[in-house]
């Protein structure tokens, strides 16, 4: 089992719907969480990070933490097409972080 | 506060060659992490840097191997160049790793 896993995609949503990337991990010690996006040939840029249980919104972006169930989301509202990339998850173990392979994220016109 | 840098950007070298990538922090960044990152690939963790000591460590050969001096600057280093070598190599920085990541812009190595 990966320590942090992402369906790669390709997740296809229509401008304006609710993008929903999903993420699990298999250290229940983890404490910290991370989402990266990556554009194409760029280097990955940090979304947000949560720390604790529940919902955490920034703009259109909402972050979701399931502790008991080892589950973090990210809801992007109102998707634009300037919003496809690759999106990273990353848990924080002790001294590091372990990154997911990235879910691919095309929002069309 | 200035980013991460990475020099230099982009790198050609020919297979057997041995190539140098340096990555310079955050000020009051003491972790730098270096990854690999191939077309469609994740990314691949190669090792992290913590006051001066390799701390993690991937799962890379001996070919590849890194330092970090005492103001935090780190060094990558891969010996023997092989065509398979040819990626982006991102290093990413923190106050004490575990915490929040920043990247740099990466250098991206074409190994002929």
């Amino acid at each position: 089992q990966k320590e942090v896993e992402q369906n790669s995609g390709p997740l296809s949503v229509p401008e304006g719907a609710i993008a929903s990337l999903n993420c699990t991990y298999s250290d229940r010690g983890s404490q910290s969480f991370f989402w990266y996006r990556q554009y194409s040939g760029k280097s990955p840029e940090l979304i947000m990070f949560i720390y604790s249980n529940g919902d955490k919104e920034d703009g259109r972006f909402t972050a979701q933490l399931n502790k008991a169930s080892q589950y973090v989301s990210l809801l992007i509202r109102d998707s634009q097409p300037s919003d496809s990339a690759t999106y990273l998850c990353a848990v924080s173990n002790t001294d590091k972080l372990i990154f997911g392979t990235g879910t691919r994220l095309q929002v069309f016109p | 506060k200035a980013g991460v840098t990475q020099t230099p950007r982009y790198l050609i070298k020919t297979r057997g060659q041995q190539v140098t990538l340096s990555c310079s922090p955050i000020s009051g960044h003491r972790s730098v992490s270096w990854y690999q990152q191939t077309p469609g690939q994740g990314l691949q963790f190669l090792f992290e840097y913590f006051s001066e000591t390799q701390r993690n460590k991937g799962n890379f050969p001996g070919r590849f191997s890194g330092r970090q001096f005492s103001n935090s600057r780190s060094e990558m280093n891969v010996s023997t160049l092989e065509l398979g070598d040819s990626a982006l190599y991102l290093c990413a920085t923190s106050p004490r790793g575990g915490d929040t990541q920043y990247f740099g812009p990466g250098t991206r190595l074409t190994v002929l």
